[in-house]
């Protein structure tokens, strides 16, 4: 079973809209949480990552907020644009440098426009 | 600069017959991965390496699955005998020890067992 869930699966969104994405886990332990994207027929690729020593993290229009209490963190997409269309992949592991990542099932977002 | 190359891109191959797909790790890259993706199951780590040593290869399904890691520049993920259940795409990706923990993925080779 996955250890981090994420939801939606897939999100359709307007252009210049904010995508919203939902991840949640339940080891304790987990100290790293990387976001990775994913365009077809390619690799994933590292979008940004936070630790849980902070409760927000900014990188252009993309956003992570996390919530140690609720063990919960999500990725917003601030003016969604076409180019943002892809795979989007939460994740876990230990520690920066602990290379189990545990992955969410990932969610297809669409922007049209 | 070259990322992680992986070959082939693109295999399909019959049941029962034995599958080897290749990686080139990005230079200096101290770390090789090996993951297999699915719908059904996503993203799953098989097996991954340090400095050419197996660490950990708790995911790696069955003993039909072997990898290889003969030197710095070259890892290889065999199948053998092969099953349409193996079907998926596999990614390589390398990471440097010490850096950010970024993981650097392969474009992947995608698997069909007929």
């Amino acid at each position: 079973q996955q250890q981090v869930k994420q939801s939606p699966q897939s999100l359709i969104v307007q252009k210049g809209g904010i995508s919203i994405i939902n991840c949640a886990y339940e080891n304790t332990a987990f100290d790293y949480f990387p976001w990775y994207q994913q365009f077809p027929g390619k690799g994933p690729a590292l979008l940004i990552a936070i630790r849980p020593d902070v409760s927000e993290k900014k990188e252009g229009r993309f956003t992570i907020s996390f919530n140690k209490s609720a063990k919960q963190f999500s990725l917003h997409i601030m003016d969604s644009q076409p180019g943002d269309s892809a795979t989007y992949f939460c994740a876990a592991s230990m520690s920066f440098n602990d290379y189990k990542l545990s992955f969410g099932a990932g969610t297809t977002v669409t922007v049209r426009a | 600069d070259a990322g992680v190359i992986q070959s082939p891109r693109h295999e399909v191959t019959e049941m029962g017959q034995e599958v080897t797909l290749r990686c080139k790790p990005i230079s200096g890259h101290d770390y090789l991965f090996w993951y297999r993706q699915t719908m059904m199951r996503g993203l799953e780590l098989l097996i991954y390496f340090n400095n050419n040593v197996p660490i950990d290869d708790s995911g790696m399904p069955e003993d039909r699955f072997s990898a290889k890691m003969p030197n710095a520049s070259f890892s290889t993920l065999k199948i053998q005998p092969s099953e349409p259940r193996d079907s998926a795409v596999y990614f390589c990706a390398s990471s440097l020890a010490g850096d950010t923990g970024e993981l650097f993925f392969g474009e992947g080779s995608r698997l069909t067992v007929l």
